[in-house]
């Protein structure tokens, strides 16, 4: 158990609103990424940060921010919702000399 | 670019059998890590074996086992005895170099494993 929860683990909203999902981790790693699973695209990066304050965009983040105001929380707005943001949301932490990512237990958000 | 290729969508095995899904990766970094999560129906992701770039023996957890074919750019796993509980997809990924995106992880596509009784 590498100590990461998601909140909330099940969200529907409506297009043009605005979401905020949040990963909480109980330890001080560094670096915290946000996915996003598809069918038929795997899991791609949507956003990272390496640090409070400091983050990054990753290959699939039009219509995300984020914001990491302490070491434990991490989180991931939807600006204005639309329907392909219908998906299966994953937090990540990169752990140890591996540097191997744990992941939380994924948010499933729908936009009608 | 970094590209993980998993080239069985499904697979099916008897219980009790050995079965090895198929993990192709490209890149052009020396340094790099290679890792193989399973994630059953209840959907979460769950980290399964790791295996470094400069690693000289394949990596062992448990019943699993990766085999790791540098010049053939090869990463499979192998899982022994499958038991009912492997049911799973399996995905295959590939760390990039903390300068990439801080070290994300690019995926394959997935193989969705099936064992039977």
């Amino acid at each position: 158990d590498a100590g990461i929860t998601q909140s909330p683990r099940h969200k529907v909203t409506e297009t043009g609103t605005p979401v905020t999902l949040r990963c909480h981790q109980t330890e001080n790693h560094r670096y915290m990424y946000w996915y996003r699973q598809d069918p038929g695209h795997g899991l791609r990066l949507i956003h990272y940060s390496y640090g409070v304050k400091d983050t990054d965009k990753g290959e699939v983040s039009d219509g995300y921010s984020v914001s990491r105001s302490k070491t434990e929380d991490f989180l991931l707005t939807l600006e204005s919702a639309t329907s392909s943001q219908t998906s299966v949301y994953f937090c990540a932490i990169s752990v140890g000399l591996q540097e191997t990512q744990y992941f939380g237990p994924g948010t499933r958000l729908l936009v009608l | 670019a970094q590209k993980i290729t998993q080239t069985q969508p499904g697979m099916f095995v008897q219980e009790k059998e050995a079965v090895t899904l198929d993990c192709t990766y490209d890149t052009s970094d020396p340094s790099y890590g290679l890792f193989w999560y399973k994630q059953p129906s209840s959907g979460e992701m769950i980290f399964l074996i790791y295996q470094g770039s400069y690693d000289q023996q394949n990596a062992t957890e448990g019943r699993y086992s990766l085999n790791f074919q540098k010049a053939r750019k090869s990463a499979n796993l192998v899982i022994s005895a499958s038991q009912l509980g492997d049911s799973a997809m399996y995905f295959c990924a590939m760390r990039a170099p903390l300068y990439n995106q801080g070290g994300k992880l690019i995926f394959g596509q997935g193989t969705e494993l099936s064992v039977k009784p």
